[in-house]
């Protein structure tokens, strides 16, 4: 059991570019989320998937689009990076909305 | 005002003493409460997690929480090298998990 993955691990963009980061979860989870950590802010919510077909905005969804593949994965895309999108993402999974979220190990986004 | 307020720390402690971590939170609706464990680099796990008012022990960890004073705790007895990292006070409220900034907590030999 891999649990959560993530990929890539880090990634260094320029300004307007796109990229597209994949989450993989293989727990049965009905339910995934993606997060980014900023210092001193704490991790927010971006999107969420309550379930496969479903996505919903959370708390900072603006220059971010999501797809929810199917049960599985879930991606986060971003259309044209920008330097406020220099962050740790966070990919996360639960059996349902208002259980624990066991999250993956995270994407080191660079944008310059 | 923010959803969950942590006290950022650092907070020190010596081995084997008790850590004491405190979170608040805003809604009155809210109605789960967690706690994660992040060090440096890595990404959050869960240490517990409790639904209604009262203690919930497990191991060396025990979580509190006071609804009607709006207030989470999580108590870590002999506390251990390892112990040292950020912990985090997660509020999920209508299907939501807010996240507070952290306490940082280290754990002097």
């Amino acid at each position: 059991n891999a649990g959560v993955t993530q990929t890539p691990k880090f990634q260094v963009l320029k300004t307007g570019q796109s990229m597209t980061l994949q989450c993989a979860q293989d727990m049965n989870h009905n339910s995934m989320y993606w997060y980014r950590q900023d210092p001193g802010m704490g991790l927010r919510l971006i999107y969420y998937s309550a379930s496969e077909g479903t996505t919903d905005k959370g708390e900072v969804p603006n220059g971010y689009n999501v797809s929810r593949l199917n049960k599985r994965e879930f991606s986060l895309r971003l259309e044209s990076a920008a330097p406020s999108q220099t962050s740790v993402y966070f990919c996360a999974s639960s059996v349902s909305i208002r259980e624990t979220q066991y999250f993956g190990p995270g994407t080191r986004l660079l944008v310059l | 005002q923010k959803e969950v307020e942590q006290n950022s720390g650092p907070l020190s402690v010596p081995e084997g003493a008790i850590a004491s971590l405190n979170c608040t939170y805003s809604d009155r609706g809210s109605q789960s409460f967690f706690w994660y464990r992040q060090y440096s680099g890595k990404s959050p796990e869960l240490i517990m997690f409790i639904y209604s008012n009262g203690d919930k022990e497990d191991g060396r960890f025990t979580a509190q929480l006071n609804k009607a004073s709006q207030y989470v705790s999580l108590l870590i007895r002999d506390s251990q090298p390892s112990d040292s990292a950020t912990y985090l006070c997660a509020v999920n409220r209508n299907s939501n998990l807010f996240f507070g900034t952290g306490t940082r907590l280290t754990v002097i030999p």
